[in-house]
Protein backbone atom coordinates (compact mmCIF):
# COMPACT_ATOMS: atom_id res chain seq x y z
CA UNK A 1 0.00 0.00 0.00
CA UNK A 2 0.99 3.71 -0.03
CA UNK A 3 2.54 5.01 3.03
CA UNK A 4 4.74 7.91 4.34
CA UNK A 5 7.18 7.91 6.86
CA UNK A 6 8.99 11.16 8.51
CA UNK A 7 11.00 11.44 11.45
CA UNK A 8 9.44 11.94 15.12
CA UNK A 9 9.42 15.30 16.16
CA UNK A 10 9.85 18.05 17.97
CA UNK A 11 13.32 18.93 16.46
CA UNK A 12 14.53 21.69 18.23
CA UNK A 13 17.46 24.61 16.64
CA UNK A 14 19.18 27.69 17.64
CA UNK A 15 18.69 30.05 14.57
CA UNK A 16 20.61 29.87 11.60
CA UNK A 17 20.95 26.02 12.00
CA UNK A 18 21.10 23.50 9.16
CA UNK A 19 17.92 21.75 9.09
CA UNK A 20 16.98 18.45 7.51
CA UNK A 21 13.84 16.17 8.14
CA UNK A 22 13.55 13.36 6.72
CA UNK A 23 10.94 11.29 5.14
CA UNK A 24 10.96 7.98 2.89
CA UNK A 25 7.67 6.39 1.14
CA UNK A 26 6.07 3.01 -0.17
CA UNK A 27 3.65 3.63 -3.40
CA UNK A 28 2.29 1.92 -5.75
CA UNK A 29 2.62 3.67 -8.99
CA UNK A 30 4.64 7.28 -9.92
CA UNK A 31 3.99 9.37 -6.68
CA UNK A 32 4.06 13.24 -6.69
CA UNK A 33 5.70 14.13 -3.13
CA UNK A 34 4.70 17.12 -1.05
CA UNK A 35 5.68 19.30 1.58
CA UNK A 36 3.00 21.04 3.46
CA UNK A 37 3.32 23.36 6.50
CA UNK A 38 1.22 24.03 9.13
CA UNK A 39 1.91 27.66 11.21
CA UNK A 40 0.78 28.20 14.78
CA UNK A 41 -2.71 29.16 14.80
CA UNK A 42 -3.28 28.75 10.62
CA UNK A 43 -4.34 26.31 8.40
CA UNK A 44 -1.90 23.69 6.44
CA UNK A 45 -0.44 25.11 3.08
CA UNK A 46 1.57 23.66 0.37
CA UNK A 47 5.61 24.44 0.81
CA UNK A 48 6.58 22.66 -1.87
CA UNK A 49 5.90 19.88 -4.45
CA UNK A 50 8.19 17.39 -6.79
CA UNK A 51 6.20 15.23 -9.10
CA UNK A 52 8.47 12.83 -11.05
CA UNK A 53 12.24 11.23 -10.24
CA UNK A 54 15.00 13.64 -9.35
CA UNK A 55 12.66 16.85 -9.61
CA UNK A 56 13.49 19.03 -6.64
CA UNK A 57 11.10 21.45 -5.20
CA UNK A 58 12.17 24.46 -3.39
CA UNK A 59 9.80 27.51 -1.80
CA UNK A 60 11.22 30.09 0.82
CA UNK A 61 14.91 28.67 1.11
CA UNK A 62 13.57 25.34 1.60
CA UNK A 63 14.34 22.53 -0.48
CA UNK A 64 13.20 18.90 -1.56
CA UNK A 65 14.78 16.18 -4.35
CA UNK A 66 12.72 13.40 -4.77
CA UNK A 67 14.77 10.36 -5.32
CA UNK A 68 13.26 7.05 -6.37
CA UNK A 69 15.91 4.58 -5.90
CA UNK A 70 16.05 5.44 -1.86
CA UNK A 71 12.28 6.00 -1.71
CA UNK A 72 12.83 9.57 -0.50
CA UNK A 73 11.99 13.08 -0.05
CA UNK A 74 13.89 15.03 2.67
CA UNK A 75 13.51 18.71 3.52
CA UNK A 76 16.35 20.65 4.10
CA UNK A 77 16.92 24.61 4.45
CA UNK A 78 20.47 26.04 5.26
CA UNK A 79 20.00 28.42 7.62
CA UNK A 80 16.34 28.33 9.75
CA UNK A 81 14.73 31.53 11.21
CA UNK A 82 12.22 31.27 14.38
CA UNK A 83 9.56 32.24 11.79
CA UNK A 84 10.08 28.65 10.26
CA UNK A 85 8.35 27.22 13.46
CA UNK A 86 5.75 24.98 12.54
CA UNK A 87 4.68 22.10 12.01
CA UNK A 88 5.74 19.82 8.74
CA UNK A 89 3.77 17.48 6.87
CA UNK A 90 5.25 15.17 3.87
CA UNK A 91 2.90 13.73 2.10
CA UNK A 92 2.40 11.76 -1.37
CA UNK A 93 -0.43 11.56 -4.07
CA UNK A 94 -0.87 8.81 -6.69
CA UNK A 95 -3.46 8.28 -8.91
CA UNK A 96 -5.72 5.02 -7.77
CA UNK A 97 -8.92 6.81 -9.20
CA UNK A 98 -8.98 9.37 -7.06
CA UNK A 99 -5.62 10.76 -6.42
CA UNK A 100 -6.06 10.64 -2.83
CA UNK A 101 -2.96 12.23 -0.43
CA UNK A 102 -1.47 10.67 2.37
CA UNK A 103 -0.11 12.45 4.50
CA UNK A 104 2.88 11.18 6.97
CA UNK A 105 2.42 12.40 11.16
CA UNK A 106 4.34 15.64 10.98
CA UNK A 107 7.04 17.10 12.58
CA UNK A 108 6.93 19.76 14.89
CA UNK A 109 10.16 22.34 14.13
CA UNK A 110 11.34 24.44 16.96
CA UNK A 111 14.10 27.26 16.25
CA UNK A 112 15.47 29.33 18.82
CA UNK A 113 16.81 33.14 18.74
CA UNK B 1 -8.96 36.40 -3.19
CA UNK B 2 -11.37 33.75 -0.64
CA UNK B 3 -9.67 30.61 0.30
CA UNK B 4 -11.29 27.38 1.50
CA UNK B 5 -13.67 27.79 4.18
CA UNK B 6 -15.25 25.49 6.58
CA UNK B 7 -17.81 26.23 9.62
CA UNK B 8 -18.61 25.91 12.36
CA UNK B 9 -15.11 26.40 13.37
CA UNK B 10 -15.76 24.87 16.68
CA UNK B 11 -18.63 22.05 17.04
CA UNK B 12 -19.72 20.24 20.44
CA UNK B 13 -21.97 17.64 20.39
CA UNK B 14 -23.52 14.87 22.92
CA UNK B 15 -22.24 11.27 21.86
CA UNK B 16 -25.01 9.99 19.78
CA UNK B 17 -26.24 13.33 18.13
CA UNK B 18 -25.97 14.15 14.53
CA UNK B 19 -23.89 16.79 12.90
CA UNK B 20 -23.19 18.57 9.75
CA UNK B 21 -19.73 20.37 8.84
CA UNK B 22 -19.77 22.84 5.59
CA UNK B 23 -16.87 23.41 3.36
CA UNK B 24 -17.13 26.28 0.99
CA UNK B 25 -14.49 25.15 -1.57
CA UNK B 26 -12.06 28.41 -3.94
CA UNK B 27 -14.96 29.11 -6.54
CA UNK B 28 -13.97 27.30 -9.67
CA UNK B 29 -11.98 24.29 -7.99
CA UNK B 30 -13.08 21.25 -9.31
CA UNK B 31 -11.80 18.51 -6.71
CA UNK B 32 -12.76 18.84 -3.11
CA UNK B 33 -11.00 16.11 -0.31
CA UNK B 34 -12.53 16.13 3.73
CA UNK B 35 -9.49 14.66 5.94
CA UNK B 36 -9.94 13.42 9.82
CA UNK B 37 -7.16 14.70 11.55
CA UNK B 38 -6.54 13.69 14.89
CA UNK B 39 -4.54 15.49 17.75
CA UNK B 40 -0.51 14.96 17.37
CA UNK B 41 -0.95 13.20 14.20
CA UNK B 42 -1.02 13.89 10.18
CA UNK B 43 -4.68 14.70 8.39
CA UNK B 44 -6.17 11.31 7.28
CA UNK B 45 -8.25 10.76 4.32
CA UNK B 46 -11.83 10.38 4.47
CA UNK B 47 -13.25 11.05 0.69
CA UNK B 48 -12.61 12.50 -2.83
CA UNK B 49 -15.17 14.54 -5.08
CA UNK B 50 -14.38 15.36 -8.60
CA UNK B 51 -17.03 18.09 -9.14
CA UNK B 52 -20.42 16.39 -7.70
CA UNK B 53 -18.73 12.60 -8.48
CA UNK B 54 -17.90 11.28 -5.24
CA UNK B 55 -14.78 9.23 -6.59
CA UNK B 56 -13.54 7.75 -3.30
CA UNK B 57 -14.90 6.96 -0.22
CA UNK B 58 -12.44 4.60 0.82
CA UNK B 59 -11.45 6.64 3.84
CA UNK B 60 -15.25 6.63 5.65
CA UNK B 61 -14.39 5.20 9.10
CA UNK B 62 -17.86 3.66 9.26
CA UNK B 63 -21.10 4.12 7.39
CA UNK B 64 -22.09 6.81 10.01
CA UNK B 65 -20.13 9.03 7.85
CA UNK B 66 -21.74 10.58 4.28
CA UNK B 67 -20.30 13.45 2.24
CA UNK B 68 -22.18 15.15 -0.58
CA UNK B 69 -21.36 17.69 -2.90
CA UNK B 70 -24.79 17.97 -5.02
CA UNK B 71 -23.89 21.06 -7.10
CA UNK B 72 -20.43 20.35 -7.53
CA UNK B 73 -19.20 23.37 -5.29
CA UNK B 74 -20.37 23.55 -1.52
CA UNK B 75 -19.87 20.21 0.58
CA UNK B 76 -21.30 18.70 3.81
CA UNK B 77 -19.44 16.14 5.74
CA UNK B 78 -22.61 14.27 8.41
CA UNK B 79 -22.12 12.11 10.60
CA UNK B 80 -24.88 10.19 12.35
CA UNK B 81 -24.88 8.83 16.07
CA UNK B 82 -21.87 10.92 17.27
CA UNK B 83 -19.44 8.50 18.85
CA UNK B 84 -16.48 10.28 21.20
CA UNK B 85 -13.56 8.56 18.95
CA UNK B 86 -15.14 10.90 16.31
CA UNK B 87 -13.74 13.75 18.34
CA UNK B 88 -10.93 15.29 15.55
CA UNK B 89 -10.25 17.87 13.47
CA UNK B 90 -11.98 17.54 10.23
CA UNK B 91 -10.12 19.64 7.20
CA UNK B 92 -11.54 20.00 3.79
CA UNK B 93 -9.25 21.19 0.77
CA UNK B 94 -10.20 21.64 -2.67
CA UNK B 95 -7.75 21.99 -5.41
CA UNK B 96 -7.96 22.99 -9.22
CA UNK B 97 -7.75 19.67 -10.95
CA UNK B 98 -6.90 16.09 -10.43
CA UNK B 99 -3.24 15.63 -9.06
CA UNK B 100 -2.95 20.11 -7.99
CA UNK B 101 -1.85 20.98 -4.91
CA UNK B 102 -4.48 21.03 -2.10
CA UNK B 103 -5.77 24.41 -0.23
CA UNK B 104 -7.08 23.65 2.53
CA UNK B 105 -9.19 25.36 5.48
CA UNK B 106 -9.04 26.05 8.89
CA UNK B 107 -10.56 23.58 9.82
CA UNK B 108 -13.55 22.31 12.42
CA UNK B 109 -12.97 21.25 15.38
CA UNK B 110 -15.17 18.37 17.10
CA UNK B 111 -15.90 17.39 20.21
CA UNK B 112 -18.00 14.59 21.09
CA UNK B 113 -19.16 14.39 24.85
Amino acid sequence: GNSVTQMEGPVTLSEEAFLTINCTYTATGYPSLFWYVQYPGEGLQLLLKATKADDKGSNKGFEATYRKETTSFHLEKGSVQVSDSAVYFCALSVDTGGFKTIFGAGTRLFVKA
Amino acid sequence: GAGVSQSPRYKVAKRGQDVALRCDPISGHVSLFWYQQALGQGPEFLTYFQNEAQLDKSGLPSDRFFAERPEGSVSTLKIQRTQQEDSAVYLCASSPGVNQPQHFGDGTRLSIL
